[in-house]
C-alpha cells in the first residue's frame, strides 16, 4: 500500500540556519506532491506544489525538490526565522482516487 | 473574511451522546473534505463531497453521516459518541476534485472530546 514517512523527530535549529525537512514516500509514483504548513491550533495552510517534471520550485525562502527515483522531495527554508517554527506536512495524492495522504508532519522549532 | 469556518470549535460531550459539527466555505469551490486528526497528528480523509455528491468515503464507522445541503456547507453528525472519536475534525474544501492537485484550504478545526 502507499506510504508517506517524514521525519517524526522534532527539527531544531538555530535562528538564521537553513532546515531542510525530509518526505519520503513508497509503492507509487504521484504526479505532484505539496507541502502544507500547520500551526498548534490550526489548520494546515498550503505552501507550495510540485509536478513530477519539475525537479524544483521556490517560494521566497522556500525551496522544495521532488526526486522520483529517490522517491523523495526534500523542503528547505533558507534564513530561518522563529516565526517558520510549525509543523510541515506533505501531502500525495492517492493513485486511485485523487484524494490526498498526508503525511504526519515534522515539527519545526527555530531558536532565536 | 473566514475562507472556511467551522463551529464549534471546541465540543466535549459524553460518552453515548450524538454531536454535530457544521462548516461552511465562501471560497465558491465545489469540493468538501472532512478530515480527522488523531492525537499522532496523521491527518487522514474521511468524506469528500464534490457539488453536493458523497465522492469519497473512507473506512469510517456509519455512526458518522456527513450530510451537504448545499456546496458551501458540509456538516458531520456523529451518534453514539465513542472515547475513540476524540480528536480534532478539520473541514478543507477545493476548488475540484484534488486530483489535479488543487490545493486545500482548511478550516480551524473542531476539537472533540468524548469523556
Amino acid at each position: 500500500s502507499q506510504k508517506i514517512e517524514q521525519n517524526s523527530e522534532a527539527l531544531n535549529i538555530q535562528e538564521g540556519k537553513t532546515a531542510t525537512l525530509t518526505c519520503n514516500y513508497t509503492n507509487y509514483s504521484p504526479a505532484y506532491l505539496q507541502w502544507y504548513r500547520q500551526d498548534p491550533g490550526r489548520g494546515p495552510v498550503f505552501l507550495l506544489l510540485i509536478r513530477e517534471n519539475e525537479k524544483e520550485k521556490r517560494k521566497e525562502r522556500l525551496k522544495v525538490t521532488f526526486d522520483t527515483t529517490l522517491k523523495q522531495s526534500l523542503f528547505h527554508i533558507t534564513a530561518s526565522q522563529p516565526a517558520d517554527s510549525a509543523t510541515y506536512l506533505c501531502a500525495l495524492p492517492s493513485s486511485n482516487t485523487g484524494k490526498l495522504i498526508f503525511g504526519q508532519g515534522t515539527t519545526l522549532q527555530v531558536k532565536p | 473574511d473566514t475562507a472556511v469556518s467551522q463551529t464549534p470549535k471546541y465540543l466535549v460531550t459524553q460518552m453515548g451522546n450524538d454531536k454535530s459539527i457544521k462548516c461552511e466555505q465562501n471560497l465558491g469551490h465545489d469540493t468538501m473534505y472532512w478530515y480527522k486528526q488523531d492525537s499522532k497528528k496523521f491527518l487522514k480523509i474521511m468524506f469528500s463531497y464534490n457539488n453536493k455528491e458523497l465522492i469519497i468515503n473512507e473506512t469510517v464507522p456509519n455512526r458518522f453521516s456527513p450530510k451537504s445541503p448545499d456546496k458551501a456547507h458540509l456538516n458531520l453528525h456523529i451518534n453514539s459518541l465513542e472515547l475513540g472519536d476524540s480528536a480534532v475534525y478539520f473541514c478543507a474544501s477545493s476548488q475540484r476534485v484534488s486530483g489535479g492537485g488543487d490545493t486545500q484550504y482548511f478550516g480551524p478545526g473542531t476539537r472533540l472530546t468524548v469523556l
